[in-house]
Parts: structure tokens; sequence; C-alpha cells
């Protein structure tokens, strides 16, 4: 089965760091390019960064450039977010999501609550 | 401010048509692909069309979509009660370099 598992979130206070996991089975995450999303409480989705095969190429949104780090482990067959210097407005559900070739996300991971307070 | 504009909420009674408008510019749905998703309460999102009007595997005929211009539209035909969620339209904007979402549009089925 296709799927995605993340974890890594918590309660953290403001200025602190997270590292959140994405474990994908049923697919290899070095075939695609790779995304974080995020949805704070009662909004709308926000999409934070991706990567493509090789790692060689990362966007990210403006708010958190500079402070999240998208990365990947091909032996792992995971996904990463290093979020560094949090502020209460990083507080959200992020999921992990598989992006297919046209830029849609197909794969979703049930989330992880990352909670700055 | 999304860089993607959709309606706060739309509502019909089930059996009929509602429609989703997504409007963008030209450096988003003008230029790429065009995205849509459902989700419910306390659920990951899931993908609905892609590619303007492709549907993924297991997703009804009753959901379609359509790219004109800068704009996209998310029509559901048969409308259920089953189908009262959120929809996110997306999009990749080549001027940002990021992947906008719409707001939002909740769905009621009056």
């Amino acid at each position: 089965e296709v799927q995605l598992v993340e974890s890594g979130g918590g309660l953290v206070q403001p200025g602190g760091s997270l590292r959140l996991s994405c474990a994908a089975s049923g697919f290899t995450v070095s075939a695609y390019w790779m995304t974080w999303v995020r949805q704070a409480p009662g909004k709308g989705l926000e999409w934070v960064a991706n990567i493509n095969q090789d790692g060689g190429e990362k966007y990210y949104v403006d708010s958190v450039k500079g402070r999240f780090t998208i990365s990947r482990d091909s032996a792992k067959n995971s996904l990463y977010l290093q979020m560094n210097s949090l502020r209460v407005e990083d507080t959200a559900v992020y999921f992990c999501a598989r992006t297919e070739q046209a830029g849609g996300f197909d794969i979703w991971g049930q989330g992880t609550m990352a909670t700055v307070s | 401010q999304s860089v993607l504009t959709q309606p706060p909420s739309v509502s019909a009674a089930p059996g009929q048509k509602v429609t989703i408008s997504c409007s963008g510019s030209s450096s988003n749905i003008g230029k790429n692909f065009v995205s849509w998703y459902q989700q419910f309460p306390g659920t990951a999102p899931k993908l609905l069309i892609y590619e303007n009007n492709k549907r993924p595997s297991g997703i009804p005929d009753r959901f379609s979509g359509s790219r004109s211009g800068t704009s996209a539209t998310l029509s559901i035909t048969g409308l259920q009660t089953g189908d009262e969620a959120d929809y996110y339209c997306g999009a990749w904007d080549s001027s940002l370099s990021v992947a906008a979402f719409g707001g939002g549009t909740k769905l009621t089925a009056l």
C-alpha cells in the first residue's frame, strides 16, 4: 500500500526547533518531488516547501525561508522538515505529500501537529 | 490573502449541480496545471482533480474540472450529503516559485 506517515510534532516554545519526519511505503521517495503543506487551526492549506528527486532543487514559502530546511534520505525512504527559530504563527498540522508529475499532490500523510507556545 | 481566490462557501440541494470557482493569474492558472482537493474535518486532503480535468482512480465522474484562461472550476453533479467538505484549488506559481492554494470553499448540501 502506498502511504506516508508523519511524526515529530509536539509542543515547543517560541525560538525552539522541531524536526518532522515523513516515512514512505509502497513507493520510492527519491523518484518524486515531495512537499510539505501546513494548516493552521481553523485555516486553509498553505504550501511550505518542496524538494526534487535528487535534492538539488528546494523551494520555500517566504515566511519560512532561512528557518526551515527540507531534506530527504533515500536509504530510509523518508522526507524531513527541520524547523528552527519557531514562531507562534508556525503552529499548524504539517502534512507531507507526494507530488505527481503535473504538480498535484496525490498521496498525503495523516499530518503531525506542531504547536509553538 | 491567497494567491488563488475561491468563494468562502457554496451550497446546493442534494441531487443538484454545484460549481466552485478558482481565480488566479497568468503566472499560475494561466500557465500551469490546476488541481483540486477535498478535505473533511480532521483528515488529510484528498486529490480530486489533477492536470485541470483528470480524475485519479476511485474518484466518481460526478466530479469534474475545467480551466479557462486564468480561472478554473470544479463541478459536482448529483450532489450528495456526503460531499459536504472543504474544497481547495491549487497550482504552481511560476513567478513566485511557490505552490499556491486557494483559500478553500466550504460546501453545504442544503
